[in-house]
């Protein structure tokens, strides 16, 4: 059964870099037909499509958060990872890791989530 | 890229049937059969009810169906179970190349 685990710091301080990390287990992050995304949710408010990558590098990101957003893979690793520069309270939110479906966009299968906060 | 329109609540009793819309353009919704569905409980991940407008994965019940009409697609919960009570979310391919998500609905069984 594929699992997908966040980790990385719950607190980072405003104007600095949030990062996290995902570990997928129970299959490959090289396997042909998905993308890898993350997806943040603020409290209380809704779902907000963050970016997603291909284990060959190639990557999507939402264009509202484009020019602060990184997303990388790491094949040997099966890992992915989100690095968000330039924080404020607005990124304070749970963070999750997903498996996209190529051509069909969709996440079957989702980590548990992780709640940065960014404090001032 | 704006949020697809939801409703921000809905409700139904039990055993009824409730209609949820999903409401975008033809850069989104109207323009690619790429809509899917999710079902939120509290403090959970969400989960996958609905794929491609209408394609339910494995072990989703039968009561939960999806369907699109121009712009607005809309997720069908029929014969309300308890357990339904929960936030859902649609989302949408978009023509540029990214993903959108609606503003989210609460359903409340009554």
């Amino acid at each position: 059964q594929l699992q997908l685990q966040e980790s990385g710091p719950g607190l980072v301080k405003s104007s600095e870099t949030l990062s996290l990390t995902c570990t997928v287990s129970g299959g490959s992050i090289s396997s042909s037909s998905y993308y890898w995304g993350w997806i943040r949710q603020p409290p209380g408010k809704g779902l907000e499509w963050i970016g997603s990558i291909y284990y060959s590098g190639s990557t999507y990101y939402n264009p509202s958060l484009k020019s602060r957003v990184t997303i990388s893979v790491d094949t040997s690793k099966n890992q992915f990872s989100l690095k968000l520069s330039s924080v404020t309270a607005a990124d304070t939110a749970v963070y999750y890791c997903a498996r996209l479906r190529d051509f069909e966009w969709h996440f079957a299968y989702w980590g548990q989530g992780t709640l940065v906060t960014v404090s001032s | 890229q704006s949020a697809l329109t939801q409703p921000a609540s809905v409700s139904g009793s039990p055993g009824q049937s409730i209609t949820i819309p999903c409401t975008g353009t033809s850069r989104d919704v109207g323009g690619y059969n790429h809509v899917s569905w999710y079902q939120q409980h509290p403090g959970k991940a969400p989960k996958l009810m609905i794929y491609e407008v209408s394609n339910r994965p494995s072990g989703v019940s039968n009561r939960f169906s999806g369907s699109k009409s121009g712009n607005t697609a809309s997720l069908t919960i029929s014969g309300l179970q308890a357990e339904d009570e929960a936030d859902y979310y649609c989302s949408s391919y978009t023509s540029s190349g990214t993903l959108v998500f609606g503003g989210g609905t609460t359903l409340t069984v009554l």
